[in-house]
């Protein structure tokens, strides 16, 4: 069956430039996550979706990140004017919500010159 | 806030031995716990989980965790490991609605013939 698939797989980019990273999660899985994994760093929260509610925010690092979430389903995380230190792998999840498991994608390695 | 510290970065041992994997948290509210594993070249996918009842949790592949509120543990334990073992694990802990996880920084478990 499909899982959760995010797109590009390797992004490599340039200081100043901005990025949109995809995600398709699993039909019918009500929650979203976006997380940062930097290099020997364990995963990073970024943002949440569940559903219609507004998302939970509070992991963003700064006013560059910004995601949204289409009619329930595909999400983009926008990296605007990409920095060095935002080099890591962004991982995707999707969950029903209700039970705390999460389905992850296989990421996309951000590499910024 | 949460916090979840791992403190072995890499755990090496010889196939068929017993191994445990630290987990230990800070929190000031009730949490619900996760062990993920990430092998080589794969997402991150739920090993177990514990939401409520009985302290003892197994999940696949022989793993098994005990949740220990005294001691805001939850160590991941196998009584006789593979070589198939060896991947990444992770510890996570989360709120009651499961809006935010967060994750410690991982140990590598390197299951030697």
């Amino acid at each position: 069956g499909a899982g959760v698939s995010q797109s590009p797989s390797n992004k490599v980019t340039e200081k100043g430039k901005d990025v949109e990273l995809r995600c398709d999660p699993i039909s019918g899985h009500t929650a979203l996550y976006w997380y940062r994994q930097s290099l020997g760093q364990g995963l990073e929260f970024l943002i949440y979706f569940q559903g219609n509610s507004a998302p939970d925010k509070s992991g963003l690092p700064s006013d560059r990140f910004s995601a949204e979430r289409t009619g329930g389903s595909v999400s983009t995380l926008t990296i605007q004017r990409t920095q060095q230190e935002d080099s890591a792998v962004y991982l995707c999840a999707s969950s029903l919500g209700i039970s705390g498991e999460q389905f992850f994608g296989p990421g996309t390695r951000l590499t910024v010159l | 806030a949460q916090s979840v510290t791992q403190l072995d970065s890499q755990v090496p041992v010889f196939e068929e031995a017993p191994v445990e994997l630290r987990c230990n948290y800070s929190s000031s509210v009730s949490v619900y716990l996760f062990w993920y594993v990430q092998y080589p070249n794969q997402g991150l996918q739920l090993l177990l989980k514990y939401l409520s009842g009985s302290t003892l949790v197994k999940g696949i592949n022989g793993f098994e965790a005990e949740f220990n509120k005294s001691q805001t543990s939850f160590h991941l334990r196998k009584p006789s490991v593979h070589i198939s073992d060896t991947a990444e694990y992770f510890c996570a802990v989360s709120r009651y609605n499961f809006n935010k996880f967060y994750f410690g920084s991982g140990t590598k478990l390197n299951v030697k013939p």
